[in-house]
């Protein structure tokens, strides 16, 4: 099992207060995902790096790929109450389309 | 699509009795995954299977897990017998190849 750490573990924010969680690993991963989970339901995917050093924007919400692929950061500008949740990254070893999820960052943004 | 569909929602029952979660994956989709999530170690994968096959169980606890998919549309994750420290949620998942991971609710296991 790879393992991936995310940090920080938990963080509380402001409304409206920019803040990047970050994913890293000592091993190299074919692709990366971020997931968001919220209570009572299962993450959800939000997007999937794959290129070293790719950057993908969704809206509020920036993703980047280290250059090495072992890590990745999620930066999140203006943040909302609707962001709060459980963010998750996942890395993909090979091609074999087997994930290892990272032990993610619980986010609350207090209005 | 519904998406992925798990059952029971939640599940409580005593120490040493069998517990049968079930899961339907997306339509079309050819791997689906097993993962247990509890706080102290996060989102575990315990099994996966490509097209109906498993590929790997190394995540599996031990011998009182067992997993099966009978095919494409339908599998199921068994404990017997239950113990307290398999209290958890179970998540199943699917994908297509090259795609992302798609997860159920959930099943939140109690087992007292």
């Amino acid at each position: 099992t790879q393992l991936l750490e995310q940090s920080p573990q938990f963080l509380s924010i402001q409304e409206g207060e920019n803040l990047t969680v970050y994913c890293n690993s000592s091993s190299v991963f074919s692709s990366l995902q971020w997931y968001r989970q919220e209570p009572g339901e299962g993450p959800v995917l939000l997007v999937t790096v794959v290129t070293g050093g790719e950057v993908k924007k969704l809206k509020r919400l920036t993703f980047q790929f280290g250059d090495a692929r072992k890590d990745s950061s999620l930066h999140i500008t203006a943040a909302q109450p609707g962001d709060t949740g459980l963010y998750l990254c996942a890395g993909e070893e090979g091609t074999g389309n087997q994930f290892y999820f990272g032990t993610g960052t619980s986010l609350t943004v207090i209005p | 699509d519904a998406g992925v569909i798990q059952s029971p929602r939640h599940e409580v029952t005593e120490m040493g009795q069998e517990v049968t979660l079930r899961c339907k994956p997306i339509s079309g989709h050819d791997y689906l995954f097993w993962y247990r999530q509890t706080m102290m170690r996060g989102l575990e994968l315990l099994i996966y299977f490509n097209n109906n096959v498993p590929i790997d169980d190394s995540g599996m606890p031990e011998d009182r897990f067992s997993a099966k998919m009978p095919n494409a549309s339908f599998s199921t994750l068994k404990i017997q017998p239950s113990e307290p420290r398999d209290s958890a949620v179970y998540f199943c998942a699917s994908s297509y190849t090259g795609t992302g991971v798609h997860f159920g609710n959930g099943t939140r296991l109690t087992v007292t």
